[in-house]
């Protein structure tokens, strides 16, 4: 069966740097979650899109931002890239705005130097 | 959104059963309950979700009492592959309205020795 695909698994960026993640959502699916995990951290929740609107937002620094676009594929921008931006982003996608059974990717591993 | 609380830590050995309790005294009239697994860098996995009483899937099992304010992941015979973190999710999966998060809190590390 088709799962979330995020791309690039990995990423090396220095930093002030600008990075883009993707994410492609199970299809069918109209809601996507980003998240952010640090080493021993657990998943911080950034921001969510349903059908192509932002939906909620969480601790997203206001130097990320993301979309949803027209084939529900969904793209993370992260701009001025500091040190402690370096972690692991996931994507999940889900059937519906509120169905809390989400389908997560094998994450972009992003370190900045 | 209700907020949980776990233990930090679990052990166990193989062959036994683990239960990990969640409480969410907060928790809403809509709030489902949401179990997710995650090995390390991997992302989450949906393992059991419930309303009230008791869910079981071929994974594990998940008890709920009257009162909804705690949970109860129970996995049979866990095996050293079952090391993971245990998250523990409440929120509204059913009804409609413009709330569109899953929060994870702090999630249990359960570790199973041979």
């Amino acid at each position: 069966a088709a799962g979330v695909i995020q791309s690039p698994r990995h990423l090396i960026k220095e930093k002030r740097e600008t990075a883009t993640l993707k994410c492609y959502p199970i299809p069918r699916h109209d809601t996507v979650y980003w998240y952010q995990q640090g080493p021993g951290q657990d998943p911080q929740f950034l921001i969510s899109f349903y059908e192509k609107m932002q939906s909620d937002k969480g601790s997203i620094p206001d130097r990320f931002s993301a979309q949803q676009f027209s084939d529900y594929h969904s793209e993370l921008n992260m701009s001025s890239l500091e040190l402690g931006d370096s972690a692991l982003y996931f994507c999940a996608s889900s059937l519906g705005l509120r169905n809390t059974e989400a389908f997560f990717g094998q994450g972009t591993r992003l370190t900045v130097v | 959104l209700a907020k949980t609380t776990q233990p930090i830590s679990m052990d166990s050995y193989e062959g036994q059963e683990v239960n990990i309790t969640c409480s969410h005294n907060n928790i809403a009239t809509n709030d489902y309950i949401t179990w997710y697994q995650q090995f390390p860098s991997q992302g989450p996995r949906f393992i059991i979700q419930g309303y009230k009483t008791k869910v079981t899937n071929e994974v594990a099992s998940l008890f709920i009492p009257a009162d909804r304010k705690s949970s109860t992941l129970s996995l049979p015979r866990v095996s050293l592959s079952d090391t993971a973190v245990y998250y523990c999710l409440v929120g509204d999966g059913r009804s409609g309205g413009s709330q569109g998060n899953l929060i994870f809190g702090k999630g249990t590390k359960l570790s199973v020795k041979p």
